[in-house]
């Protein structure tokens, strides 16, 4: 079955950066784009940007041009999201999501939890 | 930025009743429309893809319509289960850029 496991929850100062993995199973790899969303607590989700695993195009937000990086290793079919100069208001829950030709999010993984603070 | 609106911010429904939760885009985003159930602690849950296919596994008593601006997702008669947040999601043609609404928190009354 179709699987993304992230990395563990991270606590990070501000300014410092931040990378999450997301190892994909159970499907080729390059065949689906990978998306980033992030949800602080209570709030709703918000999208990051997405990333083709075959030829590595990427397209981020526009909130976050110029501090996030997505990139992939497809020899471990494993996707990444780096996300620099972090501020508090970063604290938040960050998903990987495969997505499809279609609209939708067919599979999410479980969330990696990224703390900033002091 | 296409900005999705949905309404009403909080649904307060019994088990059994019929919900009605409605997206609506600032500009016409075809029928790339997806909506979303979320559980506290839980990643979301595709229901609904290209506005009005249920994913897989999603039960019959989901449904999803619209195009265009408007969009509504129907469940037509609620479990205990169903008691959880939906986000909608539309998606541009090229490139890929994605957008969820605000969600709508469905609560038992």
């Amino acid at each position: 079955q179709v699987q993304l496991v992230q990395s563990g929850a991270e606590v990070k100062k501000p300014g410092a950066s931040v990378k999450v993995s997301c190892k994909a199973s159970g499907y080729t790899f390059t065949s689906y784009d990978i998306n980033w969303v992030r949800q602080a607590t209570g709030q709703g989700l918000e999208w990051m940007g997405w990333m083709n695993p075959n030829s590595g195009n990427t397209g981020y937000a526009q909130k976050f041009q110029g501090r996030v990086t997505m990139t992939r290793n497809t020899s471990i079919s494993t996707a990444y999201m780096e996300l620099s100069s972090l501020r508090s208001e970063d604290t938040a829950v960050y998903y990987c999501a495969r997505a499809s030709p279609t609209s939708g999010y067919g599979a999410w993984g479980q969330g990696t939890l990224v703390t900033v603070s002091s | 930025e296409i900005v999705l609106t949905q309404s009403p911010a909080t649904l307060s429904l019994s088990p059994g009743e019929r919900a009605t939760l409605s997206c609506r885009a600032s500009q016409s985003v075809s029928s790339y429309l997806a909506w979303y159930q979320q559980k506290p602690g839980q990643a979301p849950r595709l229901l609904i893809y290209d506005a009005s296919n249920r994913a897989t596994g999603i039960p019959a008593r989901f449904s999803g319509s619209g195009s265009g601006t408007d969009f509504t997702l129907t469940i037509s008669s609620l479990e205990p289960e169903d008691f959880a947040v939906y986000y909608c999601q539309q998606r541009s043609n090229w490139p890929p850029l994605y957008t969820f609404g605000q969600g709508t928190k469905l609560e038992i009354k």
